[in-house]
């Protein structure tokens, strides 16, 4: 059976922390992504990943980066937590040449 | 800028019948569209996509319909069920990586 494990559901951070959220798939997937995901807002790309070592900006990237040292791992990190980073992360990942992404059940991360 | 729209937060319907959940995307370069339920404290999964190179792909219960005159897409469940209940996603992508997602809507089918 195939998985992304996310390694919180929940978090709670506070203002101007340093977070880790982590993502790892089992499935030897070339793709990982970061989403995050709002009430009226969907989801909404953040950072994704074609291989090992690259990073590419999505939509909403202001206040995070990426890190991704092997090819299952795909690390999101809020690099001053605030506020408006409270919200539902979601990592997913896909095969090359396919769209079709398989997801983690998510971190619900609150900043207070 | 919103380019995948999803304009009904909400839907009820009851069990047995038709659930119709509309989606409009505004690029006209997107070629691959997708559907992904999503249930409470769960990620999303995969429920079935089309290439821009047909208008309808059938799954079961499920059937996509895409028309790319219209920039808009549609899914169909037939007949409803109770566990489909859940926030359906519209999403698109040019190209096979980076995918654009719709603002959801979530549909309740009523036993």
């Amino acid at each position: 059976d195939v998985k992304v494990t996310q390694s919180s559901r929940y978090l709670v951070k506070r203002t101007g922390e340093k977070v880790f959220l982590e993502c790892v798939q089992d499935m030897d997937h070339e793709n990982m992504f970061w989403y995050r995901q709002d009430p009226g807002l969907g989801l909404r790309l953040i950072y994704f990943s074609y291989d090992v070592k690259m990073k590419e900006k999505g939509d909403i990237p202001e206040g995070y980066s990426v890190s991704r040292e092997k090819k299952e791992r795909f690390s999101l990190i809020l690099e001053s937590a605030s506020t408006n980073q409270t919200s539902m992360y979601l990592c997913a990942s896909s095969t090359l040449g396919l769209t079709e992404a398989f997801f983690g059940q998510g971190t619900r991360l609150t900043v207070v | 800028d919103q380019q995948v729209k999803q304009n009904s937060p909400s839907l009820s319907v009851q069990e047995g019948r038709i659930s119709i959940l509309n989606c409009d995307y505004t690029n006209s370069m997107f070629d691959y569209f997708l559907w992904y339920k999503k249930y409470p404290a769960e990620g999303p999964t995969f429920l079935i996509s089309i290439s821009s190179i047909k208008d309808k792909n059938e799954d079961g219960r499920f059937t996509v319909f895409l028309n790319k005159s219209a920039k808009h897409l549609s899914l169909h469940i037939v007949p409803s069920q109770p566990g489909d209940s859940a926030v359906y996603f519209c999403a698109a992508s040019q190209g096979y990586q980076k995918v654009t997602f719709g603002t959801g809507t979530k549909l309740q089918v009523i036993p």
